[in-house]
């Protein structure tokens, strides 16, 4: 079974900081996919970042970052300059085994979620 | 182009009681999941349809829940009869089958807040 922990329930930062959320996993498969997804107060849900466990270089969308350590399973996300519209629960998912063509879809697992404030 | 939209965004009941999830996915999205999250836990995988077929339903609590996909556009879940322990948001999300590079989004509705009192 694939089962994922985040060991930080709340964390702040103060505007224009950086913070690192935590995410570590486990999985006997080789290769899959990471996910790193924001939920704003009263919004939905969104994609921020993804890893694939193939790559070696840590992925990046503007102000995110992830540090993917794969040997020892761990997944953090990294915000730069923090701002104010970062504030949301932080939830880290892992999908199953992809088919033999490197295609997954399916349940995701979840962590248990950060929460992060943005003080101004 | 429409998100995913769920309806009611908050639902109140008695115990006992049926209540009724709608989601809409976006259009031409082939995946349909659900999920649920109680309060302070994990948010937790419910199901997934693939059209109008039930690909893998191992998340469903027990036999209270019933959930349908008509023609392979817009799902409900029910709940029937409703226990306290029912209570939580629930969440439904759509996919395209196959993404580009391998991969895929799901794609998240607003969820529904459901409180059995």
């Amino acid at each position: 079974a694939q089962t994922v922990t985040q060991s930080q329930p709340e964390m702040s930062v103060q505007e224009a900081e950086t913070v690192t959320l935590s995410c570590t996993y486990d999985t006997s498969e080789s290769n899959y996919y990471l996910f790193w997804y924001k939920q704003p107060p009263s919004r939905q849900m969104i994609l921020v970042i993804r890893q694939e466990a193939y790559k070696q270089q840590n992925a990046t969308e503007n102000r995110f970052s992830v540090n993917f350590q794969k040997a020892a399973k761990s997944f953090s996300l990294k915000i730069s300059d923090s701002q104010l519209g970062d504030t949301a629960m932080y939830f880290c998912a892992f999908p199953p085994l992809g088919h033999p063509g490197g295609t997954s879809y399916g349940k995701l697992t979840f962590g248990q979620g950060t929460i992060l404030t943005v003080h101004p | 182009e429409a998100g995913v939209t769920q309806f009611p965004s908050h639902s109140v009941i008695e115990k006992g009681q049926t209540v009724t999830l709608r989601c809409d996915p976006i259009s031409g999205h082939d995946n349909l999941y659900w999920y649920r999250r109680v309060m302070g836990k994990e948010i937790k995988f419910l199901l997934h349809f693939v059209k109008e077929s039930k690909q893998d339903e191992s998340g469903m609590p027990n036999n209270r829940f019933l959930a349908e996909r008509t023609g392979g556009t817009y799902s409900t879940l029910k709940v029937q009869p409703a226990e306290l322990e029912d209570s939580g948001v629930y969440f439904c999300a759509s996919s395209q089958e196959y993404g580009t590079g391998g991969w895929y989004e799901q794609y998240f509705g607003p969820g529904t807040r459901l409180t059995v009192t």
